[in-house]
């Protein structure tokens, strides 16, 4: 299975401030990385897909990055909505994996 | 509107077998895309587990293989999850998804609220 290294685990931010999450794959997968946010409530959704393909709905202040075995996900200006858990996700190759999530939280 | 809903017992005693429901509306299952289950475990790790496609054809995780299956009930529009032998390891927060192949790789695109399932005596 292709691991998954995303980095921070958290990250203490403030409101404005812009962010960058880093998700490093174990072997090259093509582009094939998607971001997905998870509200406290437990709701998930997607936020970027194919690496920088923003969802429909997704503010633009979300934006992805990357190639090869590395990747990142940028938000421009911290919203009061934006803290939340933060996934990445590998489909180059089955089984799709995760990776462990980074938690942005409110400095 | 595209809506995934769980369902089924929040506590599941060791060995037994757990048993998911997730009903989708606003979509056909049998019209296309796959239809997966995903499970977070406390500490935030997250696992694909399996689908099953429009088509009705699976896959599964190897790391789950022998334990797991998933089925549908076309006429209620339902797809199901079953994991055999469950032990104090299983407890997740299970989800259902829709898999969008978009030209662009795949992704999950719409997800269930997640319903939460204790594995304890």
């Amino acid at each position: 299975d292709i691991q998954m290294t995303q980095t921070p685990s958290s990250m203490p931010a403030s409101l404005g401030e812009r962010v960058t999450i880093s998700c490093r794959a174990s072997q090259g997968i093509s582009n094939y990385l998607n971001w997905y946010q998870q509200k406290p409530d437990g709701t998930i959704k997607p936020l970027i897909y194919y690496t920088s393909n923003l969802q429909s709905g997704v503010p633009s202040r979300f934006s992805g990055s990357g190639s090869g075995t590395d990747y990142s996900l940028t938000i421009s200006s911290l919203e009061p909505e934006d803290f939340a858990m933060y996934y990445c996700q590998q489909y180059d190759s089955s089984p799709p994996t995760f990776g462990a999530g980074t938690k942005l939280e409110l400095k | 509107e595209i809506q995934l809903q769980e369902s089924g017992p929040g506590l599941v005693k060791p060995s037994q077998s757990l048993s998911l429901t997730c009903s989708v509306t606003g979509y056909t299952i049998t019209s296309g895309y796959d239809w997966s289950w995903i499970r977070k475990f406390p500490g935030n790790k997250m696992e694909w587990m399996g689908y099953i496609s429009y088509s009705g054809s699976t896959n599964y995780n190897p790391s789950l293989k022998s334990r797991i299956s998933i089925t549908r009930d076309t006429s209620k529009n339902q797809f199901f999850l079953q994991l055999n032998s469950v032990t104090t390891e299983d407890t997740a927060t299970y989800y259902c998804a829709r898999v969008n192949y978009s030209g662009d790789g795949d992704y999950f695109d719409y997800w269930g609220q997640g319903v939460m399932v204790t594995v304890s005596s």
